[in-house]
């Protein structure tokens, strides 16, 4: 499978400031995607990145508060703007990846983010 | 609404024991993943079973899937203590992307030793 690494791991952070979330993948993959995990609650998907595009996002979701690069196919940042307590969660990357076709998604370790 | 619902929301079991946990799901789909989270931390990928499967093994690990029944169960065997974690399924809808994933809550699984 893919290996994804993801930066900070976990941060601590004040409301009103902003935190970028690096995703890292050995591999050149053309699919790339940031989920939300709140705490207690399971995964829901923010955007895809898109390598040399705009990011596409889910209903609920809007780029000035999670604006995304994706300057290459192997890199990507989400960053959370205006951080409030709400925000506190854990931010995970996936790709799509697959010897037999991309059907799978592999998930990066995550950045716990909890916001004071 | 959720597309994978699992139950039980938990599970306690005694190493050595098997434990099987269901997923439901609401709309026809492509595949379904189970995937197990520990602690909080990152989601390792289990088992993808496509739609025109029923049954698929992985280890002590066994998937089905009744697509009449919109259900799958994920059924692990001998349990060990470094099973306990929370294991989610995700389903992509028929029709639709096939990346865009849908998470069900999960069924945290505690293994005693």
């Amino acid at each position: 499978s893919a290996v994804i690494s993801q930066k900070p791991s976990r941060d601590i952070c004040q409301r009103g400031t902003s935190l970028t979330i690096q995703c890292q993948v050995d591999s050149q993959v053309t699919m790339m995607f940031w989920y939300r995990q709140q705490p207690g609650q399971s995964l829901t998907l923010i955007a895809t990145a898109n390598q040399g595009s705009e990011a596409t996002y889910e209903s609920g979701f809007v780029i000035d508060k999670f604006p995304i690069s994706r300057p290459n196919l192997t890199f990507s940042t989400l960053t959370v703007s205006n951080m409030s307590p709400e925000d506190s969660s854990i931010y995970l990357c996936s790709v799509l990846w697959g010897p037999t076709g991309a059907d799978t998604q592999y998930f990066g370790p995550g950045t716990r983010l909890t916001v004071l | 609404s959720q597309q994978g619902e699992e139950d039980p929301q938990a599970l306690s079991i005694q190493e050595g024991e098997n434990a099987t946990m269901n997923c439901s799901y609401k709309t026809s789909i492509n595949n379904l993943q189970w995937y197990r989270q520990n602690s909080g931390r990152g989601l390792v990928h289990l088992i993808l079973i496509r739609s025109n499967e029923r049954e698929k093994h992985s280890g002590r690990l066994r998937v089905t899937l009744d697509t009449s029944k919109k259900s799958s169960s994920l059924l692990i065997t001998a349990s060990r203590a470094a099973d306990t974690a929370s294991y989610f399924c995700a389903t992509d809808a028929q029709g639709g992307s096939n990346y865009k994933l849908t998470f069900g809550k999960g069924t945290l699984l505690t293994v005693n030793p």
